[in-house]
Parts: C-alpha cells; structure tokens; sequence
C-alpha cells in the first residue's frame, strides 16, 4: 500500500530565506508526482508535475525534484516571500486511475 | 471560467439529513475524481470516473454514499442520513489520463 510522508509538518522562515520541503513514498513504482498549495479553506491548486521519467521540474522560484530509487521528492522555493505562506502538498499518481495518495502536507509561514 | 466549478461552497445540515454536491469539471476532461479532507489532512481518494463510468470507489465510500456522473458531464456526490463524522471538505479534481488534475474549490459541509 503506498504511503506518503511530508516532513516536516511545519515550517515558519524569514522573508528571503531559500527552504526544502520533503516528500517521501512507500512505493518506488509510481506514475507521477504533484505538489500543490493550498490556501486555508480553499482548494488546491497545482505547483509542479514530475512524470515517472523526469528527474526534476521548474516553474518560477519552485523546482521540484523526484528520485524514485529511494522513494523521495523535494521542492526548493528560493528567495521565500510572505504570499508564499500556505500549506504545501505532495500526491503520488498510484495505479491506472491516476488517483492521487497524498501526505498530510507543510505548513509554511514566511514572515516578513 | 474554464476551471474546476463546485456548488454549493458551503453547506451546513442536521445529523440524518441528505446533501447532495455537484462538479462541474473542465469540460475537455474524461476523467473526474472526488477526495475528502479532513482538518490537518492531507485529501484522500473517494472515487473515480472515466466518462460516465465509476471505475473505483475507494473503501471510505460507505453505502451511504453515492456518485454518478451521467453523461459523462458533471458529476454529482450524495450523502444518505449524515453523521457528525461526514464533517469535512469535499473537493473535485478533473483530468486528462497521465496528466494534471485540476481541483476544484471544495464543498465544505458541516453536520451538526
């Protein structure tokens, strides 16, 4: 059964800092990897998908990498703003129906 | 909008009561997924359609719930004789298959 670790559950850093978060999974054999954001009470929106194939992803200040070996992934944000602040997720795309494990998230506060 | 629709936003019912919530996905996308989250959670799968088709429903779907899709459209979520338990939110994903899944805004229900 594939299970989906976020590490670590929370995170408050100074506006600049450049920060990892961590991702990691049970099961090495997955189809794609997705991190989303998602906002206090509303819903998610899409970061970053890294297909099976790929090593790592970029958009903006995000880069996202996957090494399925050893059943990790992690997103760098560098030059960390306030509007960054929210909770951030990673799913793994398990089976043929493309449903979505996802860990319990990060919570990151950049102060200002 | 061409994104991911849910109504209602919000829905606050009494224990044993019936609710019923609607996506309305991107509409080029075959594929259509519902999660649940609760509080400090990470969502988790409920169920999953390919066109009008229902092709997994995860163990968490008890009897009391019920998802349709008809025609391959929208897609509708019910809840039979709700329980405080049922409190969370519900969210909506859509898709082509291999690729992203664009969430919705979430229904989030309260059972008093």
């Amino acid at each position: 059964k594939q299970e989906v670790t976020q590490i670590p559950a929370a995170l408050s850093v100074p506006e600049g800092e450049n920060l990892v978060l961590n991702c990691s999974f049970t099961d090495s054999a997955i189809y794609n990897l997705q991190w989303f954001r998602q906002d206090p009470g509303k819903g998610l929106t899409s970061l970053l998908l890294i297909q099976s194939s790929q090593r790592e992803q970029t958009s903006g200040r995000l880069n996202a990498s996957l090494d399925k070996s050893s059943g990790r992934s992690t997103l760098y944000i560098a030059a960390s703003q306030p509007g960054d602040s929210a909770t951030y997720l990673c799913a793994v795309y398990s089976g043929n129906t493309g449903k979505l494990i996802f860990g319990q998230g990060t919570t990151l506060q950049v102060k200002p | 909008d061409t994104g991911v629709s849910q109504n209602p936003r919000h829905k606050i019912t009494k224990r044993g009561q019936n609710v019923t919530f609607r996506c309305d996905p991107i509409s080029e996308h075959n594929r259509l997924y519902w999660y649940r989250q609760t509080l400090g959670q990470g969502p988790e799968f409920l169920t999953y359609f390919q066109n009008e088709a229902q092709l997994e429903k995860s163990r968490l779907l008890s009897d009391r719930f019920s998802a349709e899709r008809p025609k391959g459209s929208f897609s509708t979520l019910e809840i039979q004789r709700t329980e405080q338990g049922d409190s969370a939110m519900y969210l909506c994903a859509s898709s082509f298959p291999s690729d992203t899944q664009y969430f919705g805004p979430g229904t989030r229900l309260t059972v008093l």
